[in-house]
């Protein structure tokens, strides 16, 4: 069946502008997750998703990042005044539940000039 | 706060060697530890995990061993194809679809022929 997506693939934007960046949960799915991959680093954890619960934002590097979900399916990261350490590839994840392993989307590679 | 250690950042291997990463975590609590294999462009697909519960899991080429005591996990393949290359993450949770995973810093793997 359909995996995670991820939209757009490719983002270069300049400095101090805004982007929103999209992930489509696996159906069913009803955990979801966002991670930041930099250069040469591992994968950051930003924030998580489950159900209609609270989401937990304490991976957020700061109050220029923040996300929603939409009726428990798609979400929406947005990053206002983009910097350039902002570059990097962001990751969404989803799972079916507290049981099951995450599946990740291919990414969105954002280039901040 | 919460650390996964990976060694080694990169590594090269003889087509039909095997190859082994290992990484610590600093959390006690973390009972789940997934593997992932990211390629170029992709994103990081789930490759074999381990539960606390248990020493050792095979599938095929790829074996994932755990030591709760040092706080140790390993990642092995046996008989090595070039099509193994790519980078390797490991990752540490208190569960499987819970939360969020800790990863580690990869391990790019290549796969001389």
């Amino acid at each position: 069946g359909a995996g995670v997506s991820q939209s757009p693939s490719n983002k270069v934007t300049e400095k101090g502008k805004d982007v929103e960046l999209r992930c489509d949960p696996i159906s069913g799915h009803t955990a979801l997750y966002w991670y930041r991959q930099s250069l040469g680093q591992g994968l950051e954890f930003l924030i998580y998703f489950q159900g209609n619960s609270a989401p937990d934002k304490s991976g957020l590097p700061s109050d220029r990042f923040s996300a929603e979900r939409t009726g428990g399916s798609v979400s929406t990261l947005t990053i206002q005044r983009t910097q350039q350490e902002d570059s990097a590839v962001y990751l969404c994840a989803s799972s079916f539940g507290y049981l099951y392993e995450q599946y990740f989307g291919p990414g969105t590679r954002l280039t901040v000039t | 706060g919460e650390n996964v250690e990976q060694h080694p950042s990169t590594l090269s291997v003889q087509e039909g060697d095997s190859a082994v990463i290992k990484c610590t975590y600093s959390d006690s609590a973390s009972n789940y530890f997934p593997w992932y294999k990211q390629e170029l462009g992709k994103g990081p697909q789930l490759i074999i995990d381990i539960r606390s519960n248990v020493g050792e899991k095979k599938d095929q080429r790829i074996a994932v061993t755990l030591n709760k005591t040092a706080k140790h996990f390993s990642l092995h393949i046996t008989e090595t194809q070039p099509e193994d290359s790519a980078v390797y993450f490991c990752a540490a949770s208190k569960g499987p679809g819970t939360y969020k995973y800790i990863f580690g810093t990869g391990t790019r793997l290549k796969v001389l022929a």
